[in-house]
Order: structure tokens, then sequence, then C-alpha cells
């Protein structure tokens, strides 16, 4: 399924280099989602946008910002990466708010910050 | 707060056994409530969602609004179904997720 798509799939940056996650989606859908995934902790969100014109802060959005260029894209930054953002990160779409709508995940980004 | 606790990091059972991996949350109002299913670090693909009440690769998941618990379970385990399986509730759009618990299966 590649209809979430996330750039780079792999990446190593240093300490204190600013880096874009980068996501597009040919679902159509409205709503994207950035998430980070670490061992114990599960998922967690960092930000979210229903539509272009609206970004919102998740659970742990320090140190993090987004873009969100056109309903396909939505992008990730790490304004000055540090060693503890090292995670797996994950793009995700949903249709909507109806009962039983799917939220899809892309393939995920590892970040390696050393 | 909403919540969503899986008290189990790691699960591991024999091939054949059953499996129950646990689900209870924490929420208000009406609970949306799904089990997704990632293999080997990859995507998080979605297995079961409590509206749906289906039985996908064996696995069924009842919600328990007396319990707030939605534990998902398959009679006899396979090999094929070890992987991190996360409890998700979904409130104003977003999901909540759970720690998540990994489950081998061994032969």
């Amino acid at each position: 399924d590649a209809d979430v798509t996330q750039t780079p799939r792999n990446r190593i940056t240093k300490t204190g280099k600013r880096i874009m996650l980068e996501c597009s989606q040919t679902k159509g859908h409205d709503r994207m989602y950035w998430y980070r995934q670490d061992p114990g902790l599960g998922l967690r969100l960092i930000y979210y946008s229903f539509d272009v014109k609206d970004i919102n802060k998740g659970e742990i959005s320090d140190g993090y910002s987004v873009s969100r260029q056109a309903q396909a894209k939505f992008s990730l930054s790490l304004e000055s990466a540090i060693p503890n953002q090292t995670a797996l990160y994950f793009c995700a779409t949903s249709p909507g708010q109806g009962p039983g709508n799917t939220i899809y995940f892309g393939e995920g980004s590892w970040l390696t910050v050393v | 707060a909403q919540r969503v606790t899986q008290p189990e990091k790691l699960l591991s059972v024999f091939k054949g056994a059953p499996v129950e991996l646990k689900c209870n949350y924490s929420y208000s109002g009406s609970p949306e409530l799904f089990w997704y299913v990632q293999y080997s670090r990859q995507r998080l693909q979605l297995l079961l969602r409590h509206i749906s009440r289906e039985s996908i690769k064996g696995f069924t998941a009842d919600l328990n609004k007396g319990e707030t618990s939605f534990h998902l379970k398959k009679p006899f385990a396979q090999e094929e179904d070890s992987a991190m399986y996360y409890c998700a509730l979904r409130k104003g759009g977003k999901l909540i997720f759970g720690q998540g618990t990994e489950l081998s299966v061994k032969p």
C-alpha cells in the first residue's frame, strides 16, 4: 500500500542540524498526522492537521514543527535535532471522523540523531 | 483523561495455544476502539475495530464497557502472528495508543 509515502525512509543526522521528514498521500484524505514510536511508549502524537489551514499540537510537539503544503502533503521538521529525538516516525491519514473511518499509516521514517 | 493501557510488554506462547492480549481504556464517552498490528517495524495495519464486530486472521475483540476492556483473542496462535500489537482509542479524530504488546509465537 503506497498510498501514504514517507521520505526519507532512513536518515542519520547530527545534533543541532535541521531535518525535514516529508509525507505525501494519494488517498484524498483531509486529515493527516505525525506520530513517533519509541520502544515501551507506543506511538505518541506530535502534530495533526484536519485540513490545509488547520494545524494542531499533539501530545509531544516541543522541538518539532509542521507544514501542510497541500491536502496531500504534510511535512515534519526538527529545527535543531537532539539525540532523544531518535525514533521511528509515522505519518498517517484519515478521511474524517465518521464511525469506522480508518486511520492509515505510512511505512515510517527511521531517524537517528548522533 | 483518556488513556489506553496494555499491561503486558511481551507475551510468549507456543504455536496452537490460545492468545489473549489485554487492553484497558479510560474514557468518559462512548469509545471507538481499534487494534493495530505491526510486523517487524513495518507500517501499522488495522487489524480490528470494535464497531465492525468482525474476525480478522482468526482474531476477535469484544468491547466490555463494564470492565472498560477491549481484549484481543485468538483460539490457536500461529507463528506468523508474531508481531507488535497496539490497542488504540479514537477521540476527537485522533488515535491514542497503548504502549503495545509484543506477541511471540514459538514453534
